[in-house]
């Protein structure tokens, strides 16, 4: 079965910094790889997907993510960090109808 | 947007008691599925639905564990018999097909004491 793999489980940067969230994923076909945040006492929201086309995309709130396949990754960015993205990250991996979770990544962003 | 409602945001039960935790996933979507977050641990999957019947489980998703589609519209979980272990944070999804991400619900925090 597939599985992600989350690198860090918590991420500090400085407000206007680059955040970089790392995930690895392990998957016997071609993956649908997912980005979601889920915020203090709330649920899980999609931040960005990637299925087929273009490695690099790009999600809500400037986020964005490339899928490598040689380095079976899928890291998160963003350019310029700001108070409001902190939050848990949940990288998944889907085959089928199967979706994973990563362990999450709690990013914190200091004034 | 359409949404994925979740009703209750909380519930407490007693240990051994039945619980029922109610989804109205979105209207035209055919793929649902219960997630479950214990207090700051991982999401694990629990079960996948699609036309009407179970399309996968997870080893946690054992007898203790039911999923129903009542009436088109809701899509429930039951725990028979509560264990203090299932207190977690219980998501469901929704999704119109394989190609698409998941809408989540806003989850039903549930407390077994």
């Amino acid at each position: 079965a597939q599985s992600v793999t989350q690198l860090g489980s918590h991420v500090s940067v400085s407000e206007g910094a680059l955040v970089l969230l790392r995930c690895n994923y392990s998957s016997s076909v071609p993956p649908y790889l997912f980005w979601y945040v889920q915020y203090p006492n709330q649920g899980l929201q999609l931040l960005l997907k990637y299925t087929t086309g273009a490695t690099l995309v790009k999600g809500i709130n400037g986020f964005e993510a490339e899928f490598k396949k040689s380095e079976t990754s899928f890291h998160l960015t963003k350019p310029s960090a700001h108070m409001s993205d902190a939050a848990e990250y949940f990288c998944a991996v889907r085959v089928n109808n199967d979706m994973r979770f990563g362990a999450g990544t709690r990013l914190t962003v200091k004034p | 947007e359409p949404e994925v409602t979740q009703t209750p945001s909380h519930q407490v039960t007693q240990m051994g008691q039945e619980v029922i935790l109610r989804c109205v996933p979105i209207s035209n979507h055919l793929y649902f599925y219960w997630y479950r977050q214990i207090l700051g641990q991982k999401v694990e999957f629990l079960v996948s639905f699609y036309n009407n019947e179970i399309s996968e489980k997870s080893e946690i998703f054992d007898d203790q564990f039911s999923v129903e589609r009542p009436d088109g519209s809701n899509f429930t979980l039951k725990i028979r018999s509560t264990k203090l272990e299932d207190s977690a944070m219980y998501f469901c999804a929704s999704s119109p097909g394989q190609n698409y991400g998941y809408t989540f619900g806003s989850g039903t925090r549930l407390t077994v004491v």
